[in-house]
């Protein structure tokens, strides 16, 4: 079956742009999580979704936000984008509940801020 | 918050060798993954251990829980093997998952031939 798929591969913005990334989880998946992945911080969890509703958030600030949609893909948007954020943001899927046998991550999403 | 040791650092084998990287965690856990990252950068599932042993091919895994440890075994090791290889935690927090994974900061795997 598919893997996690990571919309787009690589992206480059402007600080003060917003931007939105994309992930459909593994079929019958109905949870995505998203992290964070600098050379400074290492991986950094951000937010965990399960059908539709937000169960845990990391330690960051409200510019960056997610949701989920009834088929399980998710997005996670970061508005007035800071040189900061420049790092790979990966996504990963898994059951969410009974099950559960571990996260599968996509292949990542590289943005770079300019 | 869990906190996630790995070691050594970094590592450097001749091809054909052995290697056991080790993973302490602070707390009590309900999953603990081993994954591999690709030079693409992709995070590679290697191990879902909780507990107990696991072996797939030239890897191997263990996971004391009681005492907090895991170890990632690589026998015969080869030029494809290099990469970092990370350890993930999810803790448990009143029997139920926390949904996040505490990432260590990783064990840099260099394979020369």
């Amino acid at each position: 079956k598919a893997g996690v798929t990571q919309t787009p591969r690589y992206l480059i913005k402007t600080r003060g742009q917003q931007v939105t990334l994309s992930c459909s989880p593994i079929s019958g998946h109905r949870s995505v999580s998203w992290y964070q992945q600098t050379p400074g911080q290492g991986l950094q969890f951000l937010f965990e979704y399960f059908s539709e509703t937000q169960r845990n958030k990391g330690n960051f600030p409200g510019r960056f936000s997610g949701r989920q949609f009834s088929n399980s893909r998710s997005e996670m948007n970061v508005s007035t984008l800071e040189l900061g954020d420049s790092a790979l943001y990966l996504c990963a899927s898994s059951l969410g509940d009974r099950g559960f046998s571990g996260y599968t991550f996509g292949s990542g999403t590289r943005l770079t801020v300019v | 918050g869990i906190q996630v040791e790995q070691s050594p650092p970094d590592l450097i084998l001749q091809e054909g060798a052995n290697s056991t990287l080790r993973c302490n965690f602070s707390d009590s856990v309900n999953n603990l993954q081993w994954f591999h990252q690709n030079p693409w950068g992709q995070l590679i599932n290697l191990f879902y251990i909780p507990s107990g042993t696991k072996q797939n091919g030239r890897l191997s895994a263990t996971t004391v829980a009681t005492e907090r440890y895991s170890l990632l075994y690589i026998s015969s090791s080869q030029t494809t093997d290099s990469g970092v290889y990370f350890c993930a935690v999810e803790p448990a927090y009143s029997g139920a998952g926390s949904y996040q994974l505490t990432f260590g900061k990783g064990t840099k795997l260099s394979v020369i031939p």
